[in-house]
């Protein structure tokens, strides 16, 4: 059964760095999703990317962050300069076929900043 | 704005059924969605069920909506270790987006 990647599944970074989360959707999916869940917390939509843009964000995606599909396998989150609270487990998913039958997630990326 | 809440905790015997609520705000939503998620894995979609229905049954799975009182839950009948997960209730955020919004999920403990 086809598979949504992330890498790496741990990542721990300093307070002030840049991190890049990877994933590679399934390939002929059309949409893609970041989500991110607070340790305890809701499951929260980041951004949506369709046709190589953005086609909508929550606010939370402020410009700290953004999106990237670099070369049309992988579709990248990038942190400018992490603070403590985006410390959280990220997932990234993506569809093809429409809202109504879901989305594949990914196993998520642990983001631990200290 | 849209929330979605459910109650945080559920633990069952093997072989009892296991019911979990949720409560959705958006009585415009068309789709609401049942996820699980085992440890260290993705959100996996379970089942899903259309605005115009009151009940879905999928074998061991039967979704319940009450659109008046914004109510949706998920039955499970014959429970087994292997349901052992969190369970999230999603419904779409907005009108016209395909973004989700999430409950906190409901773990489920299935004893033996």
């Amino acid at each position: 059964e086809p598979e949504v990647t992330q890498t790496p599944s741990h990542q721990v970074t300093q307070m002030g760095q840049e991190v890049i989360l990877r994933c590679v959707p399934i390939s002929n999916h059309l949409y893609f999703y970041w989500y991110r869940q607070i340790l305890g917390q809701k499951v929260e939509f980041l951004v949506s990317f369709y046709n190589n843009e953005i086609s909508e964000k929550s606010e939370i995606f402020d410009d700290q962050f953004s999106v990237e599909r670099p070369d049309g396998s992988n579709f990248t989150l990038k942190i400018r300069s992490t603070k403590l609270e985006d410390s959280a487990m990220y997932f990234c998913a993506s569809d093809g076929r429409g809202l109504v039958y879901g989305y594949t997630f990914g196993s998520g990326t642990r983001l631990t900043v200290v | 704005g849209e929330d979605v809440e459910q109650s945080l905790f559920l633990s069952v015997r093997e072989g009892d059924s296991s019911v979990i609520n949720c409560t959705y705000t958006d009585s415009s939503s068309t789709y609401l969605y049942w996820y699980k998620q085992e440890p260290g894995a993705g959100l996996q979609l379970l089942t899903y069920i259309f605005s115009n229905m009151d009940m879905k049954q999928d074998q061991r799975l039967t979704v319940l909506l009450n659109k008046k009182d914004k109510h949706l839950s998920l039955r499970i009948a014959d429970t087994q270790t292997g349901d052992s997960a969190i369970y999230f209730c999603a419904e779409p955020l907005g009108q016209a987006g395909t973004a989700l919004i999430f409950g906190k999920g409901t773990t489920l403990s299935v004893s033996s």
